[in-house]
């Protein structure tokens, strides 16, 4: 066990929709990033916040958002969802910036039709 | 472009013997790396790391090698068991302006034969 959670386990959702997707981090762990993993893939980095700020971004665009909450929980936005978004988004605590081991929750399986 | 990659996609071995899991990275100026075990519905579960200042570092049942000269790395299971069954990722650590993120490579499919 981590100490990461995420909610819902499983989404459904169709194309043009929005979505919220939640993680709770390790107690004491202010850093959190966030992943998509594509079916038979290895996970992508989609953004990682530090103190509710947003500090590192991967390839994906703006309708993908994020938010973190002083109580270590935060949150993924995705707008306008098309279906190449149906995967499995992780998200990932560590206890400080620039501390490398990230610990995964269980994951969002999200199903766009 | 930065990129980790997998030799091999599945690996089926007979319990009890030894299981090797390759690895190669692209990025010459890495410094830690990271094997991650992920079961099936579940998300990635750290299981060793390296620093490139090592060459070798062993923990319960499983030893991570690194050779920076070929930028390859392995990871060695001895005595596999059933419970061993999973996609196992080699992860990069990569720098960011601020913060860092973690590359995958594809994973490898360990299937441990009873």
């Amino acid at each position: 066990e981590t100490g990461v959670t995420q909610s819902p386990t499983h989404l459904i959702k169709t194309r043009g929709q929005q979505v919220t997707l939640r993680c709770s981090s390790q107690s004491g762990h202010n850093t959190v990033s966030w992943y998509q993993q594509a079916l038979g893939q290895g996970p992508q980095f989609i953004f990682q916040y530090y103190r509710e700020e947003e500090n590192g971004r991967g390839n994906f665009p703006p309708r993908f958002s994020g938010l973190q909450f002083p109580n270590y929980s935060s949150e993924l936005n995705v707008n306008a969802l098309e279906l190449d978004d149906s995967a499995l988004y992780l998200c990932a605590s560590s206890l400080e910036e620039g501390q490398e081991t990230q610990y995964f929750g269980p994951g969002t399986r999200l199903l766009v039709l | 472009g930065e990129s980790v990659g997998l030799h091999l996609p599945t690996l089926s071995v007979q319990e009890g013997d030894n299981s090797i899991i390759n690895c190669a990275y692209s990025n010459s100026a890495s410094d830690y790396f990271i094997w991650y075990k992920q079961e099936s519905g579940k998300g990635p579960q750290f299981i060793i790391d390296i620093r490139s200042n090592m060459d070798k570092r062993q923990g319960q049942r499983v030893t991570v090698l690194l050779n920076k000269t070929v930028k390859h790395l392995s990871l060695q299971i001895a005595a596999t068991q059933p419970g061993d069954s999973a996609v196992y990722f080699c992860a990069e650590n990569s720098l960011m302006e601020y913060g860092n993120k973690l590359v995958f490579g594809a994973g490898t499919i360990l299937r441990v034969k009873s």
